[in-house]
């Protein structure tokens, strides 16, 4: 089974501000890297894939990076709906599909 | 437009039964592989089980030990998790998710792109 480590486990950031988030795989997982937002009381959103394809709808304030074991998540410039909890979760070994624990991004 | 809706969450005593149902609308049911995540409560994600479209092949979480069956039925467009032997580390909302392949350069993937909104299961006494 491939462990998905993430950190920070929270993150505070200002409105406007750059928000930087990682995930490590525990072996290569190639770019079979999505990232989905969840908001509280909200199923998970899928907002990026092949670790660094936009889903549709997605602002383009969102990207992602990386392939391997090591992956960024950033968010350009904080808006306050941004504010949530972002799981990575890996989908080229399965079964099973992992997730890292989360990253909960806050408002500073 | 993409609709997953799941229900049948309950609360429920350690060694008791419940089965779950997702109600899928919006899209061709029968040709997609269709899952069960869970998440505890202030926990994250955990993938519980997958079925694929015509169920000939299906898989669970290890830490299931064959207490949970998943089953569909394509012409009520629904997805079905049975769960035995519940014990209180089950306690969790439960997410129906879709999964859709998804061509990158080439390269494909199966991706969760469609969940529902969960359906919440409490095991205690």
């Amino acid at each position: 089974e491939i462990v998905m480590t993430q950190s920070p486990d929270t993150l505070s950031v200002s409105l406007g501000e750059r928000a930087t988030l990682s995930c490590r795989a525990s072996q290569s997982v190639s770019s079979d890297l999505a990232w989905f937002q969840q908001k509280p009381g909200q199923a998970p959103r899928l907002l990026i894939y092949g670790a660094s394809t936009r889903a549709t709808g997605v602002p383009a304030r969102f990207s992602g990076s990386g392939s391997g074991t090591e992956f960024t998540l950033t968010i350009s410039s904080l808006q306050s709906e941004d504010f949530a909890v972002y799981y990575c979760q890996q989908y080229n070994n399965w079964p099973p599909w992992t997730f890292g624990q989360g990253t909960k991004v806050e408002i500073k | 437009e993409v609709q997953l809706v799941e229900s049948g969450g309950d609360l429920v005593k350690p060694g008791g039964s419940l089965r779950l149902s997702c109600a899928a609308s919006g899209f061709d049911f029968s040709g997609y592989t269709m899952n069960w995540v869970r998440q505890a409560p202030g926990k994250g994600l955990e993938w519980v089980s997958s079925i694929t479209s015509r169920s000939t092949s299906i898989s669970y979480a290890d830490s299931l030990r064959g207490r949970f069956t998943i089953s569909r039925d394509n012409a009520k467009n629904s997805l079905y998790l049975q769960m035995n032997s519940l014990r209180a580390e089950d306690t969790a909302v439960y997410y129906c998710a879709r999964l859709e392949g998804f061509d990158i350069s080439g390269h494909y993937g199966l991706i969760f792109d469609s969940w529902g909104r969960g359906t919440l299961v409490t095991v205690s006494s």
